[in-house]
């Protein structure tokens, strides 16, 4: 199974920063990487799909960037909105796997 | 527009089964599979496997391998998932969601699967 570490596991920020999440996979998984924000008591929200497209409907301050094995979430300026958990997963194999998440809190 | 509603919360015991429904609306139900993953208390996320509507196949993670059965009914637009001889450890939120093909677009609400004795 393809193993994905996100770091940090959680950050402080404050409305406005500019906030960057790492993903890492444990093998090459080209661009098959998907990006989810997740809200306390609600379904994941897809945001990135193939490490750098845009879901339909999610603000341009959110963009994915990376291939091979290494992978960013970039958020360019955080509003309130975006206080969430964010989760990378792999589409390359199967099974899909999820890094662990990273919780984004206000600061 | 895109739906997928699941059943209600669910309370079982140790030993038991529970098969939880994804009902699909908004789309051509065979033109995408369904993909269930879980979420335990506190925890992240954690892939179970898919259902093709339009074959009927599937493929499920290792772990529920012998456990996990995924189902569709083509007449009511409706994914199944069930599983079987339910632990503690069971206890979770469930969801399904399309996939086209290669990451999740949209979720269903969950289901909440309570396994107490």
């Amino acid at each position: 199974d393809i193993q994905m570490t996100q770091s940090p596991s959680s950050l402080s920020a404050s409305v406005g920063d500019r906030v960057t999440i790492s993903c890492r996979a444990s093998q090459s998984i080209s661009t098959y990487l998907n990006w989810y924000q997740q809200k306390p008591g609600k379904a994941p929200k897809l945001l990135i799909y193939g490490a750098s497209s845009l879901q339909s409907g999610v603000p341009s301050t959110f963009s994915g960037s990376g291939s091979g094995t290494e992978f960013t979430l970039t958020i360019s300026s955080l509003q309130l909105e975006d206080f969430a958990t964010y989760y990378c997963q792999q589409s390359y194999s199967i099974p899909r796997t999820f890094g662990q998440g990273t919780k984004v809190e206000v600061k | 527009q895109v739906q997928l509603v699941q059943s209600g919360p669910e309370v079982k015991k140790p030993g038991a089964s529970v098969k939880v429904s994804c009902k699909t609306s908004g789309y051509t139900f065979s033109g995408y599979y369904i993909h269930w993953v879980r979420q335990a208390p506190g925890q992240g996320l954690e892939w179970m496997g898919w259902i093709n509507p339009n074959s009927d196949g599937t493929n499920y993670a290792q772990k529920f391998q012998g456990r996990v059965t995924m189902t569709r009914d083509m007449s009511l637009s409706t994914a199944y998932m069930e599983l079987s001889s339910l632990t503690f450890d069971d206890t979770a939120v469930y969801y399904c969601a399309r996939a086209p093909p290669r990451h999740f677009d949209y979720w269903g609400q969950g289901t909440l699967v309570t396994v107490s004795s």
